[in-house]
């Protein structure tokens, strides 16, 4: 049962490159999110998903972009880095919620990417 | 919006003596709240889930307890391992939505 799986796991960048983060979840949520943890600052929501072809901005989306074409990916955009999103990202993942108590909406997590931006 | 607090933000024990990790809330309509351990470099580990209609939940030593109308949450941690050094996560889950609302964590280190 693999769960959340982001990669890679490490990575570094030149400011201006862009890349994409992977996140493949096999449990059939419905529900799939990207934060950064960055010192002091905790997880702080970026994009979000409810469903293949449904995105939204979260807290802290600007300089990234997300899509969502199957249920089990969700892969993170960085268009253009820059030193400020030197940051690990984390990739989760649950059902949605049907009501109180219908759906366990309990939230699972990848390992992470550490990204460096120099 | 909603604000997550976790008091204190590091903890140092003695192996043996029981661990209580506060979490605090502003807004007590949320639809439940989840704890999480991160040990360093890693991913985080969902320890318990508390819906909004339950008081509490365990899992082996660990017990976690929900006072939603006081916007409150203690994660208690019986018998302290070395083993359990690790930061810990408490996150929110507001009413009709599905964003996570996280804390900034406790820090625990158990001395052998």
């Amino acid at each position: 049962n693999a769960g959340v799986t982001q990669t890679p796991k490490f990575q570094v960048l030149k400011t201006g490159q862009s890349m994409t983060l992977q996140c493949a979840q096999d449990m059939n949520h419905e529900y799939m999110s990207w934060y950064r943890q960055d010192p002091g600052m905790g997880l702080r929501l970026i994009h979000y998903s409810v469903g293949a072809g449904i995105t939204d901005q979260g807290e802290v989306p600007n300089g990234y972009n997300v899509s969502r074409s199957t249920t089990e990916d969700f892969p993170l955009r960085l268009l253009s880095a820059a030193p400020s999103q030197t940051s690990v990202y984390f990739c989760a993942s649950s059902y949605l919620s049907l009501g109180q108590g219908l759906m366990n909406t309990e939230a699972f997590f990848g390992q992470g990417t550490r990204l460096t931006v120099v | 919006k909603q604000e997550v607090t976790q008091i204190p933000a590091a903890l140092s024990v003695p192996e043996g003596e029981n661990l209580v990790l506060n979490c605090s809330f502003t807004d007590s309509a949320i639809y439940n709240l989840q704890w999480f351990r991160q040990d360093p470099g890693k991913g985080l580990t969902s320890l318990l889930l508390i819906q909004s209609s339950q008081r509490e939940q365990t899992s082996g030593r660990l017990n976690a307890s929900l006072d939603k109308s006081s916007g409150r949450s203690t994660l208690y941690i019986a018998a302290s391992q070395p083993g359990d050094s690790a930061t810990y996560l408490c996150a929110v889950r507001p009413g009709g939505d599905y964003k996570l609302s996280f804390g900034a964590g406790t820090t625990v280190t158990v001395r052998a």
